[in-house]
Formats: structure tokens, sequence, C-alpha cells
């Protein structure tokens, strides 16, 4: 399996900072690489895709980059909506994964 | 609208045998992979398996094949979820989610989970 390692696990922060959330793959992904948002007691919701794309519906503030093995998720003027878990997920190989998760709290 | 819509909440005892479904609507359900994915108490996510209703091919984890049985049937635009023998270890919210193209890819839509809880 390719492990997907995020940092950090936990991000302190305030309304109207820039967040950025690293995810790091155990190889090469090229840009097969997702990042999703939850919220407790709901399911996933798809924020990027194929590293850098955005899904449609989603706020602009939000953006992805990166090829290969590292990648980010930055989140300029963080909204009080925000506040959540996020998680990256690769789709290179046949058994997708996904990182362990950061989640955004309140300074 | 695409919807993914599951089963309800289960508590079961260990050694008992259960199946949670995943019904879809807004979509040619034949035409689209479908994948299952566990999430456990405070823990983050893990893919299951995904299954092609078209022919019911079904692709597993390595951690969970041979633990669960994933089968759809395409008459009721149906995914299911199927355990013959639960442990403790299997409480978990189980979520179905769509690929967005292929069975492996980001997944663009999710059902709302099942809470599978087991305890005796």
């Amino acid at each position: 399996d390719i492990q997907m390692t995020q940092s950090p696990s936990t991000l302190s922060t305030s309304v109207g900072d820039r967040v950025t959330i690293t995810c790091r793959a155990s190889q090469n992904i090229s840009t097969w690489l997702a990042w999703y948002q939850q919220k407790p007691g709901k399911a996933p919701n798809l924020l990027i895709y194929k590293a850098s794309k955005l899904e449609s519906g989603v706020p602009s503030r939000f953006s992805g980059s990166g090829s290969g093995t590292e990648f980010t998720l930055t989140i300029s003027n963080l909204q009080p909506d925000d506040f959540a878990t996020y998680y990256c997920q690769q789709y290179d190989s046949s058994s997708p994964t996904f990182g362990q998760g950061t989640k955004v709290e309140v300074k | 609208e695409v919807q993914l819509v599951q089963s309800g909440t289960e508590v079961k005892k260990p050694g008992e045998s259960l199946k949670i479904s995943c019904r879809g609507s807004g979509y040619t359900f034949d035409d689209h992979w479908i994948a299952w994915v566990r999430q456990r108490p405070g823990k983050g996510l893990e893919w299951m398996g995904v299954i092609y209703p078209g022919d019911s091919d079904a692709k597993y984890s390595p951690s969970f094949q041979g633990q669960v049985t994933i089968s759809a049937d395409k008459s009721i635009s149906a995914a299911y979820l199927q355990w013959s023998g639960l442990k403790a270890s299997d409480t978990a919210m189980y979520y179905c989610a769509r690929p967005a193209s292929g069975h492996t890819s980001s997944f663009d839509y999710w059902g709302q989970g099942t809470l599978v809880t087991v305890s005796s």
C-alpha cells in the first residue's frame, strides 16, 4: 500500500488566517491526489481532485498544489465554517489510501 | 441530483452476520463503481473495496479481503457490504462513496454513513 502522511495532525488557528496542510506519499503518485473536508458526524466532502483542481461548488479560498510525493492544501482567509478535519487521498494505486487527517481547530 | 442513501444504524453481537446497503439515484447506477470506506471511532478513513454494479466485478483492499463481501443488485440500484461473523473491531461508521471515474479515483459523492456497533 502507498502510505500517506499528513502534517500537522492538529492546527490551532483563527478566522482570517492562511492555513497550509501538507501530505506526503511514500512513493510517486503523480497528481493523483484528492483533499476532503469532514465535519463531526458527517461524510467527507470532496474539495480538490487531481492535486489542484477545485471541485464544483467549493469556495475559491481552497487551493491545492504539488506533484510526485509532496502536496499541500491551502485555505486562504479561513472562515468559521472551515474548522473541520481534512484528509488527503491518493488514487494512483488500485487500493486508494488516505492520510491520517489534520484537525483545524480554533486557537 | 446524485444521491447515495444508506441503511440505518445497526447494533449486533459478536459472531452475528450483517448486510448493509447503499442505494443510488440521480445517475445511471450501472455505469459507476461504488466503494465502501470504514471509519472507526475517532479515527481516519480506510478504503475497503469497490464494485461495478454493471457486472458485479468487485475489488478489495488486501486488509479487507476475506473479511467482508461486497455485492450489488443493479435492478434496484443497490450496493451491499456484508459480514458473516462480526467482531468488536468491526465497530465503525461505514460509508459508500462513488469514484468520480473508474474504480480508483477521488470520491465525488458519499452516502450519509451507516453506524455499526458490535458489542456483547
